[in-house]
């Protein structure tokens, strides 16, 4: 089946810092990554999609990508801010076996400092 | 914007006792879903079910049941409630079923077992 491996479970920087969050994917299909943030007290809410590895999804100043060679895709920012804190998942949408099951990572808390 | 309620926001429930989490959707969509989300495991599969009166099983269905009366409704139901069922539930929906939808959630039901 498909499995999303999110090895950071917390990062913590000032702001201004420079953002990474890296994940492997395994699947056999074709799929599509998508980057999912949560703040405190709500459901998760869609933060970009990439359709297409190599090609760039941004959003909010957020840029992803996904490498079909090493079957790895990244979030990045160039400067947070103190608004970014919040949990990031990355996220594997396939159609493996004829139905649509997203497969989560097991999230990154982001924690800025002022 | 698409909507999803989930109601109760919160229970506490009975070691042994019968428990339902309810989940409505208004925005004409075919799939929804049933998420568990614990502390380093980010969010888990349930039950999904893609359309009404037919429910599928995710990655962690054992103790739990689902039932989708109506395209609107997806219900999530511990017969027996067990202390390792204290976790936060998001209900989730998407509108299509290609690879690339994104899942609209709700704000979550925040379940302890006593």
């Amino acid at each position: 089946g498909n499995s999303v491996t999110q090895m950071q479970g917390q990062v913590t920087l000032s702001e201004e810092e420079f953002l990474f969050i890296n994940c492997t994917y395994s699947t056999t299909g074709y799929p599509t990554l998508f980057w999912y943030v949560q703040y405190p007290g709500e459901g998760p809410q869609l933060l970009l999609k990439v359709t297409t590895a190599n090609n760039k999804g941004s959003s909010r100043g957020f840029e992803a990508t996904y490498d079909k060679g090493t079957t790895s895709f990244h979030l990045q920012k160039a400067s947070v801010q103190e608004s970014d804190s919040a949990v990031y998942y990355c996220v594997l949408g396939d159609l493996s076996g004829g139905n649509y099951k997203p497969t989560f990572g097991k999230g990154t808390s982001l924690v800025v400092h002022p | 914007e698409a909507a999803v309620t989930q109601s109760p926001r919160s229970k506490v429930a009975v070691t042994g006792g019968k428990v339902t989490l309810s989940c409505h959707q208004t925005n004409n969509h075919d799939y929804m879903y049933w998420y568990r989300q614990d502390t380093g495991h980010g969010l888990r599969l349930i039950h999904y079910s893609y359309v009404a009166d037919s429910t599928e099983k995710g990655d962690i269905p054992d103790g739990y049941k689902a039932s989708r009366p109506s395209q609107e409704n997806f219900s999530l139901i511990l017969e027996l409630a067990s202390l390792s069922q204290t976790a936060v539930y998001f209900c989730a929906s998407s509108a299509q079923t290609i690879s690339n939808e994104r899942l609209f959630f709700g704000h979550g039901t925040k379940l302890s077992v006593l």
